[in-house]
């Protein structure tokens, strides 16, 4: 079975601050996606980021970079220099290769950037 | 057009009524989901449709009747829903068949039922 924890509830920063999110995951498949989903107040979920299990490489986009352990079963997530505008709900999510996105989410990890 | 579009927005409902959610894919998409997302339980996957044909139906009463007519439309038929049902219904969709993708997702439809 696939499963995906995300332990941290709720973090709060204040501007400016750096913040990590993590994501720890279990799947049995070798082959294998993970994501990254942001959900503002608005509801949608806004897509982040794809890493399949055979791409190790971090990744840097602007403020955002992810860290991807296959040792570890992480995949963590960084935002540099929060700002108020990251306030939301985080999301990880994992797929097998079916052809389909059937995402198993984690419970989501509520950020709160203060001024 | 937004890629995703999920109506209504907020729906209130009671026990004995029967409602429609609709969504509608702007992306040119062959994939269509629908997600529930409860307060107290991480998102879970409802129904999976590829080309208008059920390939997911992951042991969802059957009181949540989903229809898709085209792969640009997706339905969720409710009825006789139960005041646990009420949550954040997700709609999603993806293009499938290339290997890497990811899915889409529309704002929710908030369901109340009272």
């Amino acid at each position: 079975a696939q499963k995906v924890t995300q332990a941290q509830t709720e973090i709060s920063v204040v501007e400016k601050e750096d913040v990590t999110l993590d994501c720890v995951y279990e799947t049995r498949d070798t082959t294998y996606y993970l994501f990254w989903y942001k959900q503002p107040p608005s509801g949608e979920l806004v897509f982040l980021i794809r890493r399949n299990s055979f791409d190790e490489q971090n990744e840097i986009s602007g403020r955002y970079s992810w860290n991807f352990q296959k040792s570890t079963s992480s995949f963590n997530f960084t935002i540099t220099a929060s700002q108020v505008v990251d306030s939301a709900v985080y999301f990880c999510a994992l797929s097998g290769n079916t052809g389909f996105q059937k995402l198993v989410f984690g419970t989501g990890t509520r950020l709160l950037v203060s001024p | 057009e937004t890629g995703v579009t999920q109506t209504p927005r907020h729906l209130v409902m009671g026990m004995t009524n029967k409602k429609s959610l609709k969504c509608e894919q702007h992306l040119g998409h062959n994939a269509m989901y629908w997600y529930k997302q409860s307060a107290k339980k991480p998102l879970e996957l409802m129904f999976v449709y590829s080309l208008e044909e059920r390939v997911e139906n992951n042991s969802v009463p059957s009181r949540f009747s989903p229809e898709c007519p085209n792969s640009s439309h997706l339905f969720l038929h409710l009825h006789t829903l139960q005041p646990e049902d009420s949550a954040l219904y997700l709609c999603a969709s993806s293009q499938e068949g290339g290997g890497n993708t990811e899915a889409f997702f529309g704002q929710g439809t908030r369901l109340t039922v009272v």
